[in-house]
């Protein structure tokens, strides 16, 4: 198993282009999300999703889309970049466990910067 | 949101030397996880308390969730280079719930 891909690795965007980053899982995970990470903040949720069609907002979600039209696939879409949004991407799937516990596998994660 | 503070932030110590990280929260979880993080990579699982008062071992590390569930601490006995990264901790607040991760505590273990 791969487990959880991302692409691009790294990408220098330009304020107000758009982009897509790509995230697949072949774990066959229910859950899947979208962080971002920023030195000193931890791991801040973007959006999330619990099943295929069903996406919801995190903690950060503002200037982002996602969609899930599989349960793969988790694309995270910036729809005007701004140099705010320069940051490390994780995507993570993940499933309940025992007593509802959450277990998450993380992908390597994109580096961006918007300039 | 409720929130998970760590401590320290920053760690740099001598192979050999012993540590504890710690991670406090004013409410209660339902579970509490490790991760480690190295450069350049995502975060990686290392353990899952769930029970109040419950440690757990994992060779040199050592993981505790406080009786009340606000707090856990992890200790590493004989620190090796390999151990270094950075760690996160990272709340469950009911079953089924989003995690809410602290901001990180960055060990460097030096030879």
């Amino acid at each position: 198993n791969a487990g959880v891909t991302q692409t691009p690795k790294f990408q220098v965007l330009k304020t107000g282009q758009s982009m897509t980053l790509q995230c697949a899982q072949d774990m066959n995970h229910e859950y899947m999300s979208w962080y971002r990470q920023d030195p000193g903040m931890g791991l801040r949720l973007i959006h999330y999703s619990v099943g295929a069609g069903i996406t919801d907002q995190g903690e950060v979600p503002n200037g982002y889309n996602v969609s899930r039209s599989t349960t793969e696939d988790f694309p995270l879409r910036l729809l005007s970049a701004a140099p705010s949004q320069t940051s490390v991407y994780f995507c993570a799937s993940s499933y309940l466990g025992l007593a509802g516990v959450e277990t998450q596998y993380f992908g390597p994660g994109t580096r961006l910067l918007v300039l | 949101t409720q929130l998970l503070e760590q401590s320290p932030q920053f760690l740099s110590i001598q192979e050999g030397e012993n540590l504890t990280v710690y991670c406090n929260s004013s409410s209660v979880f339902s579970s509490l996880q490790w991760y480690r993080q190295e450069p350049g990579e995502g975060p990686v699982l290392l353990v899952t308390v769930v029970t109040g008062g419950e440690v757990k071992k994992l060779k040199r590390l050592t993981f505790q969730f406080g009786d009340a569930r606000k707090d856990s601490s992890l200790h590493i006995t004989a620190a090796q280079p390999g151990d270094t990264g950075l760690y996160l901790c990272a709340g469950g607040e009911t079953s089924g719930s989003r995690l809410t991760f602290g901001e990180g505590t960055q060990l460097t273990v030096n030879p």
